[in-house]
């Protein structure tokens, strides 16, 4: 089956310390890949997304992510967090030609000041 | 000015109860989807429509059921409300759907208990 796992339930970080949170995937062929964070009770946001292009994709609030395609892999990092990263990060996939955004189960960031 | 908006934003019911939640985009977006947030944490679509046409209908209970009068607006109707129920309800829309740039907005959520 498809899926989308994300390895780090909850990481725990002081303020600074850089970040890096793993996604991987099950697809095969060509995909959309997407990160969402969820800050406590709002709405998910799109942080940044990799259609095609540079593996390399720089997001909103200083976030980067590294499409390697051989590893399925789609990590996501911040050199420096802030208390205000503190939220929950989704990683998702699309399959091109497909409808589905498969989401991976999240991974829970605090960051202590 | 928001892109994608629900309402209610919380709902408290009994059990056994009908009731429903209303998405609206004013994006321009064709697409509609309804998206389920369990207690921890986990999203998974439950429905999606196109120019208001089902195309995805994963394996949700038939107490759920999505209408969508136009294709700016997906609502859900929820009949005989079970406590399993009880979870977040996103709504998001996005300009299409098996295209190669389809990008998904999200709504503010709904927060539905059921006592």
């Amino acid at each position: 089956a498809q899926s989308v796992s994300q390895h780090n339930h909850h990481v725990i970080l002081s303020e600074a310390a850089s970040l890096e949170l793993g996604c991987n995937y099950s697809y095969g062929g060509t995909v959309n890949l997407f990160w969402y964070v969820q800050y406590p009770g709002q709405h998910l946001q799109l942080l940044l997304k990799y259609f095609s292009g540079d593996p390399l994709v720089k997001g909103i609030k200083g976030f980067e992510a590294e499409f390697i395609k051989s590893k399925f892999s789609f990590n996501l990092r911040k050199p420096s967090v802030q208390w205000s990263d503190t939220a929950e990060y989704f990683c998702a996939v699309k399959k091109t030609g497909f409808q589905k955004l498969v989401f991976g189960t999240g991974t829970r960031l605090l960051v202590s000041p | 000015d928001t892109a994608v908006s629900q309402t209610p934003k919380y709902l408290v019911t009994q059990m056994g109860n009908d009731k429903s939640i209303k998405c609206e985009q004013n994006l321009g977006h064709d697409t509609m989807y309804w998206y389920k947030q369990d207690s921890k944490k986990f999203l998974k679509i439950m429905f999606s429509y196109n120019n208001k046409e089902l195309i995805i209908n994963e394996t949700v209970p038939n107490r759920f059921s999505p209408k969508s009068p136009d294709k700016a607006h997906l609502n859900l109707h929820i009949n005989s409300l079970e406590l399993g129920d009880s979870a977040v309800y996103f709504c998001a829309s996005s300009r299409e759907t098996s295209g190669s740039r389809q990008t998904q907005y999200f709504g503010p959520g709904t927060r539905l208990l059921v006592l």
